[in-house]
């Protein structure tokens, strides 16, 4: 069974672009979580969906950042326009129904400059 | 507000020896705890989880223990190796097993030979 994954797995940017993530979570899990690590500090919760619907985003840093998950399966987390202190490794999770065990994906490297 | 801190930020010890790493965290009023490793330009791998209601989880040379009334878990690998060098990464769920993850900075390991 494949597991989470994310693409793509490095991205450099100049500050004021735009760059959207994306993530594919096991096959079949409603719960669909992104995480960021900035340089030196822990992982931060960013959102959480339950399906299609955002469960809670309260961790989200500011508008210039969009998450969905249209239908329920993958979801794309895009930054417009970055900043260079939007450097870091996203991550992303996913839990079945009900919640359990969160798996997560490799990451996405980030790097604004 | 729940924190989570481990301590020490980073451990270097020879081949062989066991070794302890320490989590805490301010709110007791938990879920569950995870214990997770991360390696150099990867993701996440789950260690061990334990559910509020458990004092501790085993798994091969692995041991977690949970005192949640203290506020405290620990980590304990048992004949280190060169292999189990990576950054050890202790996390608390609050309400459900689907609510946020909250992680601590984590705890640098390195196994010298």
């Amino acid at each position: 069974e494949a597991g989470v994954t994310q693409f793509p797995s490095h991205s450099v940017i100049e500050k004021g672009q735009t760059v959207t993530l994306r993530c594919d979570p096991i096959s079949g899990h409603d719960n669909l979580y992104w995480y960021r690590r900035v340089m030196g500090k822990e992982i931060k919760f960013l959102l959480h969906f339950v399906k299609e619907s955002k469960q809670d985003e309260s961790g989200m840093p500011n508008n210039r950042f969009l998450a969905e998950r249209t239908g329920g399966t993958y979801s794309t987390l895009k930054v417009q326009p970055a900043e260079l202190e939007d450097s870091g490794v996203y991550f992303c999770a996913s839990s079945p129904q009900g919640g359990g065990e969160a798996f997560f994906g490799q990451g996405t490297r980030l790097t604004v400059v | 507000k729940q924190e989570v801190t481990q301590i020490p930020a980073a451990l270097s010890v020879p081949e062989g020896e066991n070794l302890v790493l320490n989590c805490s965290f301010t709110d007791s009023a938990i879920y569950n705890l995870q214990w997770f490793r991360q390696d150099p330009g990867k993701g996440l791998t789950s260690l061990l989880l334990i559910q509020s209601s458990q004092r501790e989880q085993t798994s091969g040379r692995l041991n977690a223990s949970l005192d949640k009334s203290s506020g405290r878990s620990t980590l304990y690998i048992a004949a280190s190796q060169p292999g189990d060098s990576a950054t050890y990464l202790c996390a608390v769920r609050r309400y459900s097993s689907a609510s946020k993850i909250i992680f601590g900075s984590g705890t640098r390991l390195s196994i010298r030979p």
